[in-house]
């Protein structure tokens, strides 16, 4: 079946520094690439869509230049959080698919802790 | 703004007890998902109902989609502590993108 992989897992660093989280399709192409937050007891929130070699679009309230996407190939995806804050640790998961008729696969999330 | 309710919010019942999950909105769906998620994974898809009224069975689970596709039910049948985790139903919009409901934490007692 279609394998979504994020990495890191679970990442904790400073306030004030950027991180990378990477969303790979281990066996598909993924056309579009989803970012989601989801808070503690909450539900999973969509930050951004990301089409492979476009700019990606962001919802509302969610602050581009501070989670810079990049989705230059057809299976990777990153998306940076710049500056991190305490404020920006959350569970952030990335979903990927091959086109609009088939589902999102989901990756397995990584948790954000900032100190 | 699309939004979707779940209730209960959390349910705790004894192993081989049946029940039932609600998901309803005052949007139409063009789909409805439901997912589990287990903690510190990505939600993994169940299955999803396309046409109002639709009934999917996936073993002791019973998935409906309502008529008017604004709402869905998930029922679970003599229930296993294998079932205990988080249940999001979520909905597909006309612009392709997924909203998910908070979800329904279940916890099955042996």
């Amino acid at each position: 079946g279609a394998v979504v992989s994020q990495h890191p897992s679970w990442v904790i660093c400073k306030s004030g520094t950027s991180v990378k989280i990477e969303c790979r399709s281990l066996d598909f192409q993924a056309t579009t690439m989803f970012w989601y937050r989801q808070f503690p007891k909450q539900s999973l929130m969509l930050m951004a869509t990301s089409n492979e070699g476009s700019k990606a679009t962001y919802e509302q309230g969610v602050e581009k230049d501070k989670f810079l996407i990049n989705h230059a190939s057809l299976t990777l995806s990153t998306l940076t959080v710049t500056s991190a804050h305490p404020e920006d640790s959350s569970f952030y998961i990335c979903s990927a698919r091959d086109s609009p008729s088939q589902p999102q696969h989901f990756g397995d999330g990584t948790r954000l802790s900032i100190l | 703004t699309q939004l979707l309710e779940q209730s209960p919010q959390f349910l705790s019942i004894q192993e081989g007890e049946n029940l039932t999950v609600y998901c309803n909105s005052s949007s139409v769906f063009s789909s409805l998902q439901w997912y589990r998620q287990e903690p510190g994974e990505g939600p993994v898809l169940l299955v999803t109902v396309v046409t109002g009224g639709e009934v999917k069975k996936l073993k002791r689970l019973t998935f409906q989609f309502g008529d008017a596709r604004k709402d869905s039910s998930l029922h679970i049948t003599a229930a296993q502590p294998g079932d205990t985790g988080l249940y999001l139903c979520a909905g597909v919009g006309r612009d392709d993108k997924i909203i998910f409901g908070k979800g329904t934490r279940l916890h099955i007692l042996p």
